[in-house]
């Protein structure tokens, strides 16, 4: 069964950095998500992404967050000028054919 | 937006035993779906519930969308079931998820 796969896995950064976390989505879906998730915490809703534009954002997603679709089919989240609080498990989520939300594996961003 | 509760926040079975998981959610859904976090972080997706009842194996599922809750069965538990229980709300269609804090599932053998 195809999954949603993120890249890196894990990264480690320095504050103040720019970091770049990739997707690659299961479907063709026009319909795209990202999340995230404090270690110990709950996943929080960060952006959705529909038709190439941005449909939703929650108040997490400020002015240091992007998303792009640099090249039709895979995603990004960038974060500009990465701070301590930034550290977090970073989820990217699609669904296939009806409603139902897949999640990519994950990457671990870890802020020194 | 959505208000998402899990209960009971901590677990902790016997191999062998049963369990229920509950989610109550503060509105009407059109997407309800539970997840294990494994312990490598993945979300595993279990059931897409909006309403009514699915089985899958030892686990079963039923949302009573009228009365806005949902509950996770997992008959004759596994040290394998031991993780997280996410359960996640979507008030539109394709809307965003809001989860709840998550069931943390102990399983001793």
């Amino acid at each position: 069964e195809p999954e949603v796969t993120q890249t890196p896995s894990h990264q480690v950064t320095q504050m103040g950095q720019e970091v770049i976390l990739r997707c690659v989505p299961i479907s063709n879906h026009l319909y795209f998500y990202w999340y995230r998730q404090i270690l110990g915490q709950k996943v929080e809703f960060l952006v959705s992404f529909y038709n190439n534009e941005i449909s939703e954002k929650s108040e997490i997603f400020d002015d240091q967050f992007s998303v792009e679709r640099p090249d039709g089919s895979n995603f990004t989240l960038k974060i500009r000028s990465t701070k301590l609080e930034d550290s977090a498990m970073y989820f990217c989520a699609n669904p296939r054919t009806d409603t139902e939300a897949f999640f990519g594996q994950g990457t671990r961003l870890t802020v020194v | 937006g959505i208000q998402v509760e899990q209960s009971p926040p901590d677990l902790i079975l016997q191999e062998g035993a049963n369990s229920t998981l509950r989610c109550n959610f503060s509105d009407s859904v059109n997407n309800l779906q539970w997840f294990h976090q494994n312990p490598w972080g993945q979300l595993i997706n279990l059931f897409y519930i909006p309403s009514g009842t699915k089985q899958n194996g030892r686990l079963s599922a039923t949302t009573v969308a009228t009365e806005r809750y949902s509950l996770l069965y997992i008959s004759s538990s596994q040290t394998t079931d031991s993780g997280v229980y996410f359960c996640a709300a979507g008030g539109t269609s394709y809307g965003k998820l809001t989860f709840g804090q998550g069931t943390i599932l102990t399983v001793h053998p």
